[in-house]
This record gives C-alpha cells, sequence and structure tokens, in this order.
C-alpha cells in the first residue's frame, strides 16, 4: 500500500528566501508524480508534473525533482513572494494518492 | 473551456438523507476520480472510473456508490448520509493514470 508524506506540515518563510517542499513515498513502483497548489477554500491548481523517467522538470521559479530509488521528491521555490502562500500538495501517479501537504506562508 | 465541472457548490444533509454529487469532464479524458479532503488528512481516493463502464473502489469507499454515465459524467452517491461524510469532495479526470489530474472546484458537504 502506498504512504505518500509530506514534511513539515508547515513552514513559514520571509520573502525572497529560497524554499524546499518534501514528498516522500514507500512504493517507488510510481508512473509519475505531479505538485499541486491549494488556495484556501479553492480547489486544486496543478503546478508540475514529473514523469518517472525524469529527474527534474522546471516551470517559472518551480523546480521539482524525483529519486524513485530513495522514494522522494522535491518541490523548490526560488525567490518566494507572498502571493506564494498556500498549500503545495504531491500525488503520486499509480494508486493516485496524495501527501496531506505543506501549508507554506510567505511574510513579506 | 470549462474543464472539470461539479455540482453542487454547497450542500447540507441531515443524517439519513440520500444525494448524488455530480462531475462532468469535457476534455474527453478516459479516467475520472473522486476525492473527499478533510482537515490535515490530504485528499483520499473514494472511487475511480479508469474508462467508461468501469469502476473501482479506492482508499475509502465504504458509504459511497458511484456512475460512470458516460465518458463525461461521474456522479457519486450517498445513500445514507453520515456525519462522518461532512467533507470536501472533489471530481477530477485525467487522460489515463499517468497523465495531469485535473480538478473541479469541490462541493462542501456538511450532514447534521
Amino acid at each position: 500500500k502506498q504512504e505518500v508524506t509530506q514534511i513539515p506540515a508547515a513552514l513559514s518563510v520571509p520573502e525572497g528566501e529560497n524554499l524546499v517542499l518534501n514528498c516522500s513515498f514507500t512504493d517507488s513502483a510510481i508512473y509519475n508524480l505531479q505538485w499541486f497548489r491549494q488556495d484556501p477554500g479553492k480547489g486544486l491548481t496543478s503546478l508540475l508534473l514529473i514523469q518517472s523517467s525524469q529527474r527534474e522538470q522546471t516551470s517559472g521559479r518551480l523546480n521539482a525533482s524525483l529519486d524513485k530509488s530513495s522514494g522522494r521528491s522535491t518541490l523548490y521555490i526560488a525567490a518566494s513572494q507572498p502571493g506564494d502562500s498556500a498549500t503545495y500538495l504531491c500525488a503520486v501517479h499509480n494508486d493516485m494518492r496524495f501527501g496531506a501537504g505543506t501549508r507554506l506562508t510567505v511574510k513579506p | 473551456n470549462a474543464g472539470v465541472t461539479q455540482t453542487p457548490k454547497f450542500q447540507v444533509l441531515k443524517t439519513g438523507q440520500s444525494m448524488t454529487l455530480q462531475c462532468a469532464q469535457d476534455m474527453n479524458h478516459n479516467s475520472m476520480y473522486w476525492y473527499r479532503q478533510d482537515p490535515g488528512m490530504g485528499l483520499r481516493l473514494i472511487y475511480y472510473s479508469a474508462s467508461e463502464g468501469t469502476t473501482d473502489k479506492g482508499e475509502v469507499p465504504n458509504g459511497y456508490n458511484v456512475s460512470r454515465l458516460n465518458k463525461r459524467e461521474f456522479s457519486l452517491r450517498l445513500e445514507s448520509a453520515a456525519p462522518s461524510q461532512t467533507s470536501v469532495y472533489f471530481c477530477a479526470s485525467s487522460e489515463d493514470r499517468a497523465s495531469p489530474l485535473h480538478f473541479g472546484n469541490g462541493t462542501r458537504l456538511t450532514v447534521t
């Protein structure tokens, strides 16, 4: 049974800081891994999908990495802004399971 | 381009009442999913449909039924609502299980 864990549950940083969010999974037989953003009371917005054959995927200030052998993915956010404040979730594509998310607050 | 549309947006039920949550996608996706989101627990898969005519249980299927009415529509039914089913319900679709998930805006359900 796939277990997906995101640590920390919450993170607060000052504006401008670079930061890393973590996602770990127990079963390395995944198709892909997808990162989402969720604003309070809203739906999920897809940020990046990283395929199982890829090591990294980039979109603007975001960079996602994937290490299947160690069961880990990271989402790197460069030069954080207050508008980045949201909950970030990862989902593994085989069992379609989600982590519980990391609630990010970027302080002006 | 509507994407994934869920109705209703909000619903309040009394214990024992039944209701159906509707979901439709206009992206010609094969796979559709129902999730529930509870505080601090992320999203948990209730049921999914890999293709038209098929449905399978997810992590938390008890108390729910689903119908893949056609390729566009996937409904979730609560036959006898319980307070433990108070949650936010999300529908999602994808071309297949390796492709990006696209989500609707959710239905906030309260069972009293």
